[in-house]
């Protein structure tokens, strides 16, 4: 069965340092997502993608997170300048074509420390 | 706005004996509404989902769920609990109408199964 895949499975960086996360949806696949999980707390939106574009962004996305789909395979989200409060669990996520009903699969996550 | 709660954030049952998470959604259209489970150090996985056909849901592993509409609920149910059901599960509402909608998950709710 097709599965999201993301890597590094955890990641520890210096506050102030670029961090890249990796993510390969499931192919032909057309929506992705990065979403959060600050530990003990819920599961939080960050931004979708599609269409090589941004779709929506949440107010937690600032100007130094960006995400691309560089060659049509991966999904990044870089952090340019992390930050103490950056440390979290980091879930990428694609959807089908078939719309809101259509299932969003998560990947099994990046833990992000931030020292 | 789309908001989901759910009403406990731990619960404690006994192996073999049912299991009932409760979950109340706010929406201002016929939602779409999920379940995920995540178990400890894994990603997010799908139990169930409802998309405006049959009221009642049949997920994995012997889970199901009923949207009420009147009640603006979707509780989680089980006849008989396993010890490998012991996982965080969070109900989860799609939050756009249109196709690509961000998830909006709720705070969580721990259960826990005693031998």
């Amino acid at each position: 069965e097709p599965e999201v895949t993301q890597t590094p499975s955890h990641q520890v960086t210096q506050m102030g340092q670029e961090v890249i996360l990796r993510c390969v949806p499931i192919s032909n696949h057309l929506y992705f997502y990065w979403y959060r999980q600050i530990l003990g707390q819920k599961v939080e939106f960050l931004v979708s993608f599609y269409n090589n574009e941004i779709s929506e962004k949440s107010e937690i996305f600032d100007d130094q997170f960006s995400v691309e789909r560089p060659d049509g395979s991966n999904f990044t989200l870089k952090i340019r300048s992390t930050k103490l409060e950056d440390s979290a669990m980091y879930f990428c996520a694609s959807q089908g074509t078939s719309g809101r009903t259509d299932t969003q699969y998560f990947g099994p996550g990046t833990r992000l420390t931030v020292l | 706005a789309q908001s989901v709660t759910q009403l406990d954030s731990h619960v404690s049952v006994s192996e073999g004996t049912p299991v009932l998470l409760r979950c109340n959604y706010s929406s201002s259209y016929s939602p779409s509404l999920f379940w995920y489970v995540q178990h400890p150090n894994k990603g997010l996985q799908l139990l169930l989902k409802y998309t405006s056909a049959a009221t009642l849901v049949k997920g994995i592993n012997g889970f199901e769920a009923e949207f009420k509409k009147s009640e603006t609920s979707f509780h989680l149910t089980k006849p008989s609990a396993h010890m490998s059901d012991a996982a965080e599960y969070f109900c989860v509402v799609s939050e756009s109408y249109n196709q690509g909608g961000k998830l909006i998950f709720g705070q969580g709710t721990e259960l826990s199964v005693k031998p």
